[in-house]
């Protein structure tokens, strides 16, 4: 069974850093690409970033770009987001979701349960 | 703002068909198939229909999808108030190298 399960969000002030982890299991985690989307508290989803299995190429949005890293860790089966100078509009639940196959990036089938980050002081 | 355009909500009543609509332009949903995904409250997104028109296993056959130029459609028949949820569309977009959403559609069974 696949499993995806998400850890390290919490409050940090404006400015601030935190990193994301994101445990998988059921699947052979090297294959496939994986991905960070978040939700801000009552809106709609947004894509923040993704890191493919077969090469490691990573994509961001414009909204993150420069600011947060993420990259992965095949040895563990752990994806991780590194989030730097955050700001209060970065508040959402943040989800990791890997892809539907190994040849796809795009096609989100499996999600964790989410962790929150709030930024604020 | 977003990238894919949906309606804000939809509503129907138990047994009928409802068709949410998602917009969008060459570099995403005319260059790339649509992916729509249920958002039951309180819970993640779980994958409805990928590749357009493709369902995953355990995926009922009430919930379509279907791709004409740069707009998509999900299609519910026979709706059932489980099917209460929000509704996102999303796809590739070769102009900002990244996924986006719609702005979501919340389905509500009157």
């Amino acid at each position: 069974e696949v499993q995806l399960l998400e850890s390290g969000g919490g409050l940090v002030q404006p400015g601030g850093s935190l990193r994301l982890s994101c445990a998988a299991s059921g699947f052979t985690f090297s294959s496939y690409a994986v991905s960070w989307a978040r939700q801000a508290p009552g809106k709609g989803l947004e894509w923040v970033s993704t890191i493919r299995g077969s090469d490691g190429s990573t994509y961001y949005a414009d909204s993150v770009k420069g600011r947060f890293t993420i990259s992965r860790d095949n040895s563990r089966n752990t994806l991780y987001l590194q989030m730097n100078s955050l700001r209060p509009e970065d508040t959402a639940v943040y989800y990791c979701a890997r892809s539907l196959d190994t040849t796809t990036r795009a096609r989100f089938a499996y999600w964790g349960q989410g962790t929150l980050v709030t930024v604020s002081s | 703002q977003s990238v894919l355009t949906q309606p804000p909500s939809a509503s129907g009543t138990p047994g009928q068909r409802v068709t949410i609509s998602c917009s969008g332009s060459s570099s995403n949903i005319g260059s790339h198939t649509v992916n729509w995904y249920q958002q039951l409250p309180g819970t993640a997104p779980k994958l409805l229909i990928y590749s357009s028109n493709q369902r995953p296993s355990g995926v009922p056959d009430r919930f379509s999808g279907s791709k004409s130029g740069t707009s998509a459609s999900l299609a519910i028949s026979g709706l059932q108030s489980d099917d209460e949820a929000d509704y996102y569309c999303g796809a590739w977009d070769d102009s900002l190298n990244g996924v986006v959403f719609g702005g979501g559609t919340k389905l509500t069974v009157l």
